[in-house]
């Protein structure tokens, strides 16, 4: 079956460290994007990926970096810098970036500090 | 700044009842408009999306834009308790063929009584 899938569900990070989230998606999509989710509040775009080997920043990009270097793949780094890393972290791609595609997402990591 | 916004409710129906949820974007070139639920500790999954003045329907759902009025709403018709969740409203801009992000209102709680 096609879909986004993301690991692991949950995680925690030591104050300092460096932790990685993954998301894969066998969708051929070429878009992806990474959001980020407190409660109550709405989803926030931290980076975005139209093609291979290109990204851009989000409007929170701050203490992230991502990659892309497969199609199908697009890691998020939630690095030391990043002082409230508490949050859901939503993963999701589309066929691309134009105006009628929707984005689906996966099922989302829940990183927590330790 | 670009905004959408969402009554955060709850907004609670009796069973079989109609649900009416609805949405406002400051964003007089936003073109494409999407609805997604979310169950408590879930990712959101797509409803609907609407792109043209009017409505569209989809089983038990009706999505209703007026770009005049800057209001995009969504219709649930008889009402079940599994449709208890946050409904989001997504909005994307058109800006020229540059990135189209994808801007999300903060959900609405949407309680179905039995």
């Amino acid at each position: 079956d096609g879909g986004i899938t993301q690991s692991p569900k949950y995680l925690f990070r030591k104050e300092g460290q460096n932790v990685t989230l993954s998301c894969e998606q066998n969708l051929n999509h070429d878009a992806m994007y990474w959001y980020r989710q407190d409660p109550g509040q709405g989803l926030r775009l931290i980076y975005y990926s139209q093609i291979v080997n290109d990204f851009q920043k989000g409007d929170i990009a701050e203490g992230y970096s991502v990659s892309r270097e497969k199609k199908e793949s697009f890691p998020l780094t939630v690095t030391s810098a990043q002082k409230n890393p508490t949050a859901f972290y939503l993963c999701a791609s589309s066929t691309g970036q134009f105006l009628n595609q929707p984005q689906h997402f996966g099922d989302g990591t829940r990183l927590s500090i330790l | 700044q670009k905004e959408v916004e969402q009554n955060s409710g709850p907004l609670s129906v009796p069973e079989g009842a109609i649900a009416s949820l609805n949405c406002t974007y400051s964003d007089r070139g936003s073109q494409s408009f999407f609805w997604y639920r979310q169950y408590s500790g879930k990712s959101p999954e797509l409803i609907m999306f609407i792109y043209s003045n009017g409505d569209k329907e989809d089983g038990r759902f009706t999505a209703q834009l007026n770009k005049a009025s800057q209001y995009v709403s969504l219709l649930i018709r008889d009402s079940q308790p599994s449709d208890s969740a946050t409904y989001l409203c997504a909005v994307k801009a058109w800006n020229g063929g540059a990135t189209n992000k994808l801007i999300f209102g903060t959900g609405t709680l949407l309680a179905v009584q039995p």
